[in-house]
């Protein structure tokens, strides 16, 4: 089965520092989307990604998070200033269309912020 | 976006079938049920999806009363390597897929 890939699997920063989690989406797929989850909480809707741009933000994607796809095959989530709230598994995913549409999930990048 | 319930947790022996039930009293008439697994430090992953009646994959089946207002996961025979937290997810034509709410999931527990 085809994959999505994140790199890298674990980073740890110091609070204040800007941070990029990579991921290459599934090759044919159209839709991306980062989600997190923090330690024993539930999975939470980041930021969806259509067309070159932000197609849906949930209120936690705030002026800290940007995404982008600089090339065919990535896609990127950056925060800027690292909070120490915003540690946590990131997950990247990928779906071929959006409507009722499976959802295909990254193994993560665990962000610990020190 | 309708609202899930799920029971926190379920206990379960290797080689039972497990049913885990959700509610989702609010379900649109466009939404699709989708249920998902995730592993400890694992990404999500789908396990199956349906709009009515009963689905079924090689992993699992779900089922859907006429009314929509819950939707059965069922596993037959469980094993260890099914002890993982269980996701319903519901979403219509009109949703971003990306955008269904995760709710607190139920995890199960394989005892052998």
């Amino acid at each position: 089965e085809p994959e999505v890939t994140q790199t890298p699997s674990h980073q740890v920063t110091q609070m204040g520092q800007e941070v990029i989690l990579r991921c290459v989406p599934i090759s044919n797929h159209l839709y991306f989307y980062w989600y997190r989850q923090i330690l024993g909480q539930k999975v939470e809707f980041l930021v969806s990604f259509y067309n070159n741009e932000i197609s849906e933000k949930s209120e936690i994607f705030d002026d800290q998070f940007s995404v982008e796809r600089p090339d065919g095959s990535n896609f990127t989530l950056k925060i800027r200033s690292t909070k120490l709230e915003d540690s946590a598994m990131y997950f990247c995913a990928s779906s071929l269309r959006t409507i009722n549409e499976k959802l295909f999930f990254g193994s993560g990048t665990q962000l610990s912020v020190l | 976006l309708a609202k899930t319930t799920q029971p926190i947790s379920m206990d379960s022996y290797e080689g039972q079938e497990v049913n885990i039930t959700c509610s989702h009293n609010n379900i649109a008439t466009n939404d699709y049920i989708t249920w998902y697994q995730q592993f400890p430090s694992q990404g999500p992953r789908f396990i199956i999806q349906g709009y009515k009646t009963k689905v079924t994959n090689e992993v699992a089946s779900l089922f859907i009363p006429a009314d929509r207002k819950s939707s059965t996961l069922s596993l037959p025979r469980v094993s260890l390597s099914d002890t993982a937290v269980y996701y319903c997810l519901v979403g219509g034509v009109n949703t971003n897929a990306g955008k269904s709410t995760f709710g607190d999931g139920t995890t199960l527990t394989v005892k052998p």
